[in-house]
């Protein structure tokens, strides 16, 4: 079976610009849930989709939104980035019972200049 | 949520068993104890999970104290593939959190060969 995959996998943007990250999930799971990884504030959890809906969501300002499809992919966009946004951004998918095993991707590298 | 405490980093030697700690007294009865580690430019990886008795799978073993306010992940031969950030997360079996891990700082572990 295919794992969580990211698109894309690195990405430079400037200040001001917004940007859209892509998650496709492991075949058979309707679970996504979105991390941001820095070197100052570890991994945090942003959000998560389950069946096309938000089930939680972690401590981010508006400007961070996410949405889930009816395949189960999901896309995180960030508007108005700033330099702060610098980071990795983990997805990781489940089968979607409560506390099951989270699978993740490899992450997608975002670079704010 | 409860918190975890782990050191920030240990050392092992290749082929030999590592133990690593992690101390967790606020513990509730419903919480169960995950381990995940994160290899070097991957996403964090599932390693084993357990609430009360010790576990065992193909990766590693975990030994839960019997007040369960500790818990030990042991790998027992360690490779330089071991060479990872392991994070120790309670996840609680009753709330709303849906699939959220809240990681913590982690122990770094560096294999030497």
């Amino acid at each position: 079976k295919a794992g969580v995959t990211q698109t894309p996998r690195y990405l430079i943007k400037t200040r001001g610009q917004q940007v859209t990250l892509s998650c496709s999930p492991i075949s058979g799971h309707r679970s996504v849930s979105w991390y941001q990884q820095t070197p100052g504030q570890g991994l945090q959890f942003l959000f998560e989709y389950f069946s096309e809906t938000q089930r939680n969501k972690g401590n981010f300002p508006g400007r961070f939104s996410g949405r889930q499809f009816s395949n189960s992919r999901s896309e995180m966009n960030v508007s108005t980035l700033e330099l702060g946004d610098s980071a990795l951004y983990l997805c990781a998918s489940s089968l979607g019972g409560l506390r099951e095993t989270q699978y993740f991707g490899p992450g997608t590298r975002l670079l704010v200049l | 949520d409860a918190k975890t405490t782990q050191p920030n980093s240990m050392e092992s030697n290749e082929e030999e068993p590592v133990h690593l700690p992690c101390n967790h007294s606020t513990i509730s009865g419903t919480d169960y104890i995950h381990w995940y580690r994160q290899l070097p430019s991957q996403g964090p990886e599932y390693v084993i999970h357990g609430l009360t008795s010790n576990v065992n799978n193909r990766m590693a073993s975990l030994a839960i104290a019997e007040d369960r306010k500790s818990s030990t992940l042991i790998l027992h031969r360690a490779t330089l593939r071991d060479a990872a950030v392991y994070y120790c997360i309670l996840r609680a079996m009753n709330n709303n959190a849906g699939n959220m891990l809240t990681f913590g700082g982690g122990t770094r572990l560096m294999v030497k060969p």
